[in-house]
């Protein structure tokens, strides 16, 4: 239980477009979904917190207007990364919690590695 | 600010040999913690977690310990196999900031068979 799915795995695509990442709680409704990028060989940065039904909430400096968030359901959340530029190249990471009573953890997806030639 | 931090960037193991892996916090109000595996290319797999109001949990092969004293979290992983090759990352959870996890630099274990 508590599968997180992430679509597309990874993607590629020219500077100055713009690219949608699905981020799916498979069995179970998550009441929040966190967006992380992770950089080769560093840690997990939290990008955004996301509620069903709100707006999400930004860390500090990452750009809201270029990381749109949408939560719609319970069971999905997108991040679309606008304008994409090489410097965006990233491995995205999406979270859910939900799906286990007392768990204060997060359930991860797969990852999308994001290549903006 | 306040983060997690660990003190081993790798840590090469012999194939059967025990694991320790540890991490510092920073922060005292963290009241949740949980220990994350990443494989290359993955996303983090969950492992085992603690509250603040334990010392220690065991899972299969693994074990937690908190010492609030000094805060410092640790993974220990018995009988290392190689499919214990991958990256691990303590988390620290903030409560008081809407639950939200703070990861520390992660540590590279290498199973040597």
């Amino acid at each position: 239980g508590a599968v997180v799915s992430q679509h597309p795995s990874w993607v590629i695509c020219k500077s100055g477009t713009s690219v949608k990442i699905e981020c799916r709680s498979l069995d179970f409704q998550a009441t929040t979904m966190f967006w992380y990028r992770q950089f080769p060989k560093q840690s997990l940065m939290l990008m955004a917190t996301s509620n069903e039904g709100s707006k999400a909430t930004y860390e500090q400096g990452v750009e809201k207007d270029k990381f749109l968030i949408n939560h719609a359901s319970l069971t999905l959340s997108t991040l679309t990364v606008t304008s994409a530029h090489p410097e965006d190249s990233s491995f995205y990471i999406c979270s859910a919690r939900g799906g286990r009573t007392g768990f204060l953890g997060q359930f991860f997806g797969p990852g999308t590695r994001l290549t903006v030639l | 600010g306040e983060s997690v931090g660990l003190h081993l960037p790798t840590l090469s193991v012999q194939e059967g040999d025990n694991s320790i892996i540890n991490c510092a916090y920073s922060n005292s109000a963290s009241d949740y913690f949980i220990w994350y595996k990443q494989e290359s290319g993955k996303g983090p797999q969950f492992i085992i977690d603690i509250r603040s109001n334990m010392d220690k949990r065991q899972g299969q092969r693994v074990t937690v310990l908190l010492n609030k004293t000094v805060k410092h979290l640790s993974l220990q992983i018995a009988a290392t196999q190689p499919g214990d090759s991958a990256v691990y990352f303590c988390a620290e959870n903030q409560g008081a900031a809407g639950n939200k996890l703070t990861f520390g630099g992660g540590t590279r274990v290498l199973v040597k068979p």
